[in-house]
C-alpha cells in the first residue's frame, strides 16, 4: 500500500531556531496536508497544499508541495515553546475527498 | 470555521460494556466522516469511512460487528464499541469533511476498559 516516509522522527531545538521536516513517497499524491497534534488532543490542520510546486505560508509556518508530487516539506521559523507537539504529514490521491495516508510524525521539542 | 466536536473526551468502564462515541461537525455539513484509532506514540490508524445515509466502509482487519458506525445525518456520526474489552482501550479520533475540503479532526476520546 501507499506509505509516507516522514523525517526526522524527532527534533530537539532551542527557542528561536528554525525547523524543517519533510515527507516523501514512492507514489504520487494530489493533496498534501500538514497537521499538528498536542498530547491528548486531535490533530489540527496547519496547511493544505493542492498544486505541485505550491508554496503556502501560515504565520511562521511554510509548506511546499513538491514538483514531482511525491514529497512535501514544512518549515517553522523562529520556533517558540508552544510549537512543541507532533507534526504529521498526510497525503491524498484525490482532492482530499478520500482517505488520507499519514506519515509517522515528527515529535518537536523546543527548549526555552 | 470547520469545528468538529467529539464526545465524550474520556470514558472509563468495565469489561463487557458497550460505549458510544459521538462526532459532530458544528459549522459545516460533513459528507464524509472518518474514525481513527491511535496507539501511544504512533500515527493515526484509519478504522472506517462513513458517508451520510450509507453503510460504513471498514478497513481490513477492523471488525464491523465490534465497531458499529452510524452516520445518520450530515452533522453526526457515532462509533459504538460493543462489548468492550481491555484490548479495546485506546485513543479514538473522528474527522469530518465536506466535499473536496481537508479533513478536520475532533479532540479524541480516551477509552479505558477495566
Amino acid at each position: 500500500g501507499q506509505q509516507l516516509n516522514q523525517s526526522p522522527q524527532s527534533m530537539f531545538i532551542q527557542e528561536g531556531e528554525d525547523v524543517s521536516m519533510n515527507c516523501t513517497s514512492s507514489s504520487i499524491f494530489n493533496t498534501w496536508l500538514w497537521y499538528k497534534q498536542d498530547p491528548g488532543e486531535g490533530p489540527v490542520l496547519l496547511i493544505a497544499l493542492y498544486k505541485a510546486g505550491e508554496l503556502t505560508s501560515n504565520g511562521r509556518l511554510t509548506a511546499q508541495f513538491g514538483i514531482t508530487r511525491k514529497d512535501s516539506f514544512l518549515n517553522i521559523s523562529a520556533s517558540i515553546p508552544s510549537d512543541v507537539g507532533i507534526y504529521f504529514c498526510a497525503g491524498s490521491t484525490q482532492g482530499g475527498s478520500e482517505k488520507l495516508v499519514f506519515g509517522k510524525g515528527t515529535k518537536l521539542t523546543v527548549n526555552p | 470555521g470547520a469545528v468538529v466536536s467529539q464526545h465524550p473526551s474520556r470514558v472509563i468502564c468495565k469489561s463487557g460494556t458497550s460505549v458510544k462515541i459521538e462526532c459532530r461537525s458544528l459549522d459545516f455539513q460533513a459528507t464524509t466522516m472518518f474514525w481513527y484509532r491511535q496507539f501511544p506514540k504512533k500515527s493515526l490508524m484509519l478504522m472506517a469511512t462513513s458517508n451520510e445515509g450509507s453503510k460504513a466502509t471498514y478497513e481490513q482487519g477492523v471488525e464491523k460487528d465490534k465497531f458499529l458506525i452510524n452516520h445518520a445525518s450530515l452533522t453526526l456520526s457515532t462509533l459504538t464499541v460493543t462489548s468492550a474489552h481491555p484490548e479495546d482501550s485506546s485513543f479514538y479520533i473522528c474527522s469530518a469533511m465536506d466535499r473536496d475540503q481537508p479533513q478536520h479532526f475532533g479532540d479524541g476520546t480516551r477509552l479505558s476498559i477495566l
